[in-house]
């Protein structure tokens, strides 16, 4: 069963801390995705990855950065947690095929829902 | 600006009754539309999608409809299950923007028994 798995599902954080959440996908996908899930908001891309080392800004790229040492890992850090990155964190994988087939189908892991206190 | 709009934040339908989730975007580029169903503590999982060159697919209890020229789509679920009960999201891609995927806000469909 093809999957996408988060480190934690949950988490709690003091402001100031480094964060790390990892996601593995055994898929063999190219792209890898970091979303945030806040209430009204909707789904929000923070960074993705089109291949191993290579990174891009999302839409809300501010207070995160991002690591791809290798090509089924993708690692969300937050270098400073603060009480507004209190929210649903979703990795997300594709295939870098065709645009506008199934190819463009995420697969989404579980979540991680991170609480900075 | 969003490109991706869902208006109704949430929506509440009797079982076995029809339930219409709707989605309006605004990039004429957008070619292939999904649907993904989302539960709480859950990721997001893949619903049903359409291609620009349709205007309906169809897969089982669901139905996606898609008019080009109002730049809409919707989410037919018929009939509507308890289990049906999750919030969903629309997203869209465009032919120039590789694989990216923009969402919507979401819809939270409650169906009562």
């Amino acid at each position: 069963d093809v999957k996408v798995t988060q480190s934690s599902r949950y988490l709690v954080k003091r402001t100031g801390e480094k964060v790390f959440l990892e996601c593995v996908q055994d898929m063999d996908h190219e792209n890898m995705f970091w979303y945030r899930q806040d209430p009204g908001l909707g789904l929000r891309l923070i960074y993705f990855s089109y291949d191993v080392k290579m990174k891009e800004k999302g839409d809300i790229p501010e207070g995160y950065s991002v690591s791809r040492e290798k090509k089924e890992r993708f690692s969300l850090i937050l270098e400073s947690a603060s009480t507004n990155q209190t929210s649903m964190y979703l990795c997300a994988s594709s295939l870098a095929g065709l645009a506008g087939t199934s190819d463009l189908v995420y697969v989404f892991g579980p979540g991680t829902r991170l609480l900075v206190l | 600006d969003q490109q991706v709009k869902q208006n109704s934040p949430s929506l509440s339908v009797q079982e076995g009754r029809i339930s219409i989730l709707n989605c309006d975007y605004t990039n004429s580029m957008f070619d292939y539309f999904l649907w993904y169903k989302k539960y709480p503590a859950e990721g997001p999982t893949f619903l049903i999608s359409i291609s620009s060159i349709k205007d309906k697919n169809e897969d089982g209890r669901f139905t996606v409809f898609l008019n080009k020229s109002a730049k809409h789509l919707s989410l037919h679920i018929v009939p509507s299950q308890p289990g049906d009960s999750a919030v969903y999201f629309c997203a869209a891609s465009a032919w120039n923007a590789g694989n990216m995927l923009t969402f919507g806000g979401g819809t939270r469909l409650m169906v009562k028994p």
